[in-house]
């Protein structure tokens, strides 16, 4: 059974890079044809596609969020990461960390972190 | 970039008896190999979502036989056939890499 966590600050101040982790169990992170994902959703919103990376290293990013985003991944730590630049109370949410597979579908879900941009 | 549309956004549902939802998208999620990259997704209160259909009409690992999908290119639904209290929280569309705005599904 696959599991994913979430880790990382649950408060980031205004401007700063607000940096999640996720560390995969229970599979390898290379092995199979999936992405890797961050998810995100703010309180009582919806869900919001932050991006996503193969283990080749390509990656996809939501365009209105590409210019701040970077995904990437550790095969050696079963762990793939974002970071996510100049954060405002805009980007206050729970977010997820996903498998997805190539034709898009989430499997496995993290259990969410909340993170909260306020100085 | 894809817009998906929900409706309705509340649905209040009788135990037992049927629900649909509807999803449009902006764009045909037909892809060139016959499938459609359309999931369904459910999150019950307080959790993360799940994955209930994917590839438009495929019920997910452990799913009742009670939810299904169908439609194709820009129009697709998803039924219960008989709502049970379990089945409330909130349902989403997701195509190419975008999420509907989401059903909350309560009981009258």
């Amino acid at each position: 059974q696959v599991q994913l966590q979430e880790s990382g600050p649950g408060l980031v101040k205004p401007s700063q890079t607000l940096s999640l982790t996720c560390t995969v169990s229970g599979g390898s992170i290379s092995s199979g044809s999936y992405y890797w994902s961050w998810i995100r959703q703010p309180a009582g919103k919806g869900l919001e596609w932050i991006g996503r990376i193969y283990t080749s290293g390509s990656t996809n990013y939501n365009p209105s969020l590409k210019s701040r985003v970077t995904i990437s991944v550790d095969t050696s730590k079963n762990q793939f990461s974002l970071k996510l630049s100049s954060v405002t109370a805009a980007d206050t949410a729970v977010y997820y960390c996903a498998r997805v597979y190539s034709y898009g579908s989430v499997d496995y879900w993290g259990q969410g972190t909340l993170v909260t941009v306020s100085s | 970039d894809i817009v998906m549309t929900q409706s309705p956004l509340s649905l209040p549902v009788t135990p037992g008896e049927p629900a649909s939802i509807s999803c449009r998208s902006s764009q045909s999620l037909l892809h060139s190999n016959g499938y459609n990259y359309l999931d369904w997704y459910l999150q019950k209160p307080g959790q993360s979502p799940q994955l209930l259909i994917y590839l438009g009409s495929n019920r997910a690992s452990g799913v009742p036989d009670r939810f299904s999908g169908s439609g194709s290119g820009t129009d697709f639904t998803l039924k219960i056939s008989r709502v049970e209290a379990e089945d409330v929280g909130v349902y989403y569309c997701s195509g190419k890499l975008t999420f509907g705005g989401g059903t909350k599904v309560e009981i009258k």
